[in-house]
């Protein structure tokens, strides 16, 4: 079993629509959850973060996690051209036995179609 | 801002080659990592070090060694560089954070072995 599971896509959502991005994971130890996106080309700039169960909303994104389901999502509001890119979702466990594991998923690519 | 980074951002070597790729953080990290990118195969992680001299294997170290002399620098050695050695990489620091401190990465160096 893979330990981060993302739709690889491509998902192709038209301008101004909502685009969710879904992510599954399987450390249940993992304490906190990163969403980067990805340029093509270019390395990985972190956009997201959340903690605990429930939604965070920043600007046009919001990201959910419900622990209890190991699941991850992150909704792009009014997406634009510029969104267009690979998202990738990072789980993490520092806990001192595993040894500050980051999991990475190969990420969901992105078109937003103007 | 923490600033990650990477001594070179296009880099062409010739098999059999020792390749040293460099890399640096100005925040105190304690923890800094390299991955290799690859198409399809997301980023998998090659050594990580949480304190100066200590260094840990991650999922591919076959063909690599690392050095951490002091807390700010990472350096990842290729001991004779071979051709399925090209890929992008990428250096990455964290803080120990309770599990709370995200990756942030450095621009990437894309290494062609010839």
């Amino acid at each position: 079993q893979k330990e981060v599971e993302q739709n690889s896509g491509p998902l192709s959502v038209p301008e101004g629509a909502i685009a969710s991005l879904n992510c599954t994971y399987s450390d249940r130890g993992s304490q906190s959850f990163f969403w980067y996106r990805q340029y093509s080309g270019k390395s990985p700039e972190l956009i997201m973060f959340i903690y605990s169960n429930g939604d965070k909303e920043d600007g046009r994104f919001t990201a959910q996690l419900n622990k209890a389901s190991q699941y991850v999502s992150l909704l792009i509001r009014d997406s634009q051209p510029s969104d267009s890119a690979t998202y990738l979702c990072v789980p993490r466990n520092a806990s001192p036995n595993t040894g500050n594991q980051f999991y990475f998923g190969t990420g969901t690519s992105l078109t937003v179609i103007p | 801002d923490v600033k990650v980074t990477q001594s070179s951002r296009y880099l062409v070597k010739r098999t059999g080659e020792k390749v040293f790729l460099e890399c640096v953080q100005d925040m105190d990290h304690e923890n800094m990592f390299w991955y290799r990118q690859d198409p399809g195969l997301g980023l998998r992680l090659i050594y990580f070090s949480y304190d100066v001299k200590m260094k840990e294997k991650g999922d591919i170290p076959e063909g690599y060694s690392v050095s951490r002399e002091k807390k700010e620098r990472f350096s990842l050695i290729l001991e004779s560089a071979s051709t399925n050695q090209t890929s992008m990489y990428l250096c990455a620091s964290s803080t120990q954070g309770f599990g709370f401190s995200p990756l942030h990465f450095g621009n990437g160096t894309r290494l062609t072995v010839t």
